[in-house]
């Protein structure tokens, strides 16, 4: 079972507000990754870090921006939050040394602005 | 930009059945993953394919890696409820540790009982 959370799980906001989606995993993973998922498209990476204090956009550009003060921490913030931001966003994480690279996701923060 | 195509999109069978889902893509990929994701959780990895032809089973499902690694194929014997689910693929491009993950859009999958 992956040691992986995500809060919150759904989340319904209006136009205009500032919402942060928190992300932590205790497994000790260096890299960690957050998807955005539509139905019936493919999950698109808007962020990625490699370690403490390294973010970078993904291949889905993104108006929400990221920070990684600790090596468990990787939370996600959109500063104005529009109707075109509604979606599932799934975090996930993974182990650098001796991975099989297998990607641990969390249940994902579903988000409805209004 | 590497895609791959995931067929059918939609499944829905009858339990016991036998179903095939297939993941293409005109890329090579160095590893190709599948992943199960039931409704209202993330998705859970089932199997890494990594040689050219290597076919690797877990219980009723069995996964095929092409031998140019530019495809691959799941299928289930014997479908159950418990199957039920969206399947994604997910190919490595390579380059070593800092890799990203090129996702198909899914097969979702319904057995009914």
């Amino acid at each position: 079972e992956a040691d992986i959370y995500q809060t919150p799980r759904y989340l319904v906001i209006g136009t205009g507000k500032k919402i942060t989606l928190e992300c932590s995993q205790t497994m000790g993973h260096d890299k960690m990754y957050w998807y955005q998922q539509d139905p019936g498209m493919e999950l698109h990476l808007i962020h990625y870090s490699y370690g403490v204090n390294s973010t970078e956009k993904g291949d889905l550009s993104s108006e929400s921006t990221v920070s990684r003060i600790r090596t468990e921490h990787f939370p996600l913030t959109l500063e104005s939050a529009r109707p075109s931001h509604t979606s599932q966003y799934l975090c996930a994480s993974k182990r650098t040394s001796g991975s099989t690279g297998e990607l641990f996701f969390g249940e994902g923060s579903r988000l409805t602005v209004l | 930009t590497q895609l791959l195509e995931q067929s059918p999109q939609f499944l829905s069978i009858q339990e016991g059945e036998n179903l095939t889902v297939y993941c293409n893509s005109s890329s090579v990929f160095s590893s190709l993953q599948w992943y199960r994701q039931e409704p209202g959780e993330g998705p859970v990895l089932l199997v890494t394919v990594v040689t050219g032809g290597e076919v690797k089973k877990l219980k009723r499902l069995t996964f095929q890696f092409g031998d140019a690694r530019k495809d691959s194929s799941l299928h289930i014997t014997a479908a159950q409820p418990g199957d039920t689910g969206l399947y994604l693929c997910a190919g490595d491009g390579g380059g070593g540790s800092n890799y990203k993950l090129t996702f198909g859009k899914g097969t979702l999958l319904t057995v009914n009982p």
